[in-house]
C-alpha cells in the first residue's frame, strides 16, 4: 500500500481558501486517490476522489499532477464547519477496496 | 435514506468479558467494512464483507476478533476476553459494491471501554 504523508495540522481563517496537500511517491499505477473528513465522535465522510489532473465537486477540488506522486485537496471559503480532520488515502482494488487511513491533517478554522 | 447506524453508540465493559457490536449498512449495500480506531489515530482497516463472506479479515489482530454478516445485511463484531488495550472507537462502513471507486459511507461508530 502507497503511503500518505500529509502535514499534522494546519490553521486558518474563516473565508480563507485551505490547500492541504498530501505526498504519496510510491503510488501505483492503478492507485486511485481519495480524501475523507471526518468530525469529532464522528465516522470519516468522503469528500473527493480522483486519479490524475483535477477533479471537482460542490464541495472540494483535488488537484493531482502528472506524476501523481503529490495531491492537493483544495477546499474554497471555509467556514468554521470545516474544523475536521482530513485524510488523503490511496489504494485499488487489488487492495480489497479497505481504506488505509494515516492520522491525517488537523484542519482548524477560527474567525 | 437512512444512513448506516451501529449499537450501542456507548459500550462498558470488563476486562475479559464479552461483546458484541452490531452495524447495519446502507440497504442495498452488498459490502461491508470494520474499522478501528484510536485515539489521536485514523482508522485502522479490520474486515471486509462482499455479502455473506469475509472477503478480507487480514485486520483483524488476533483470534479474540471475529465478524459474522449471515444475511448478507448486518454484521455484528464480536471481541472475547477483552483487554484494556480493545478501547477504541469500532467504525462500520458499507459502499455499494466494494469497488475502488465506491464511497464507503461510515456509521457514527461505537464507542467500546474496557475497564
Amino acid at each position: 500500500l502507497a503511503k500518505t504523508t500529509q502535514p499534522i495540522s494546519m490553521d486558518s481563517y474563516e473565508g480563507q481558501e485551505v490547500n492541504i496537500t498530501c505526498s504519496h511517491n510510491n503510488i501505483a499505477t492503478n492507485d486511485y486517490i481519495t480524501w475523507y473528513q471526518q468530525f469529532p465522535s464522528q465516522g470519516p465522510r468522503f469528500i473527493i476522489q480522483g486519479y490524475k489532473t483535477k477533479v471537482t465537486n460542490e464541495v472540494a477540488s483535488l488537484f493531482i499532477p502528472a506524476d501523481r506522486k503529490s495531491s492537493t485537496l483544495s477546499l474554497p471559503r471555509v467556514s468554521l464547519s470545516d474544523t475536521a480532520v482530513y485524510y488523503c488515502l490511496v489504494g485499488n482494488t487489488g487492495t480489497a477496496s479497505k481504506l488505509t487511513f494515516g492520522t491525517g491533517t488537523r484542519l482548524q478554522v477560527t474567525l | 435514506g437512512a444512513g448506516v447506524s451501529q449499537t450501542p453508540s456507548n459500550k462498558v465493559t470488563e476486562k475479559g468479558k464479552y461483546v458484541e457490536l452490531r452495524c447495519d449498512p446502507i440497504s442495498g449495500h452488498t459490502a461491508l467494512y470494520w474499522y478501528r480506531q484510536s485515539l489521536g489515530q485514523g482508522p485502522e482497516f479490520l474486515i471486509y464483507f462482499q455479502g455473506t463472506g469475509a472477503a478480507d479479515d487480514s485486520g483483524l489482530p488476533n483470534d479474540r476478533f471475529f465478524a459474522v454478516r449471515p444475511e448478507g445485511s448486518v454484521s455484528t463484531l464480536k471481541i472475547q476476553r477483552t483487554e484494556r488495550g480493545d478501547s477504541a472507537v469500532y467504525l462500520c462502513a458499507s459502499s455499494p459494491q466494494g469497488a475502488q471507486t465506491d464511497t464507503q459511507y461510515f456509521g457514527p461508530g461505537t464507542r467500546l471501554t474496557v475497564l
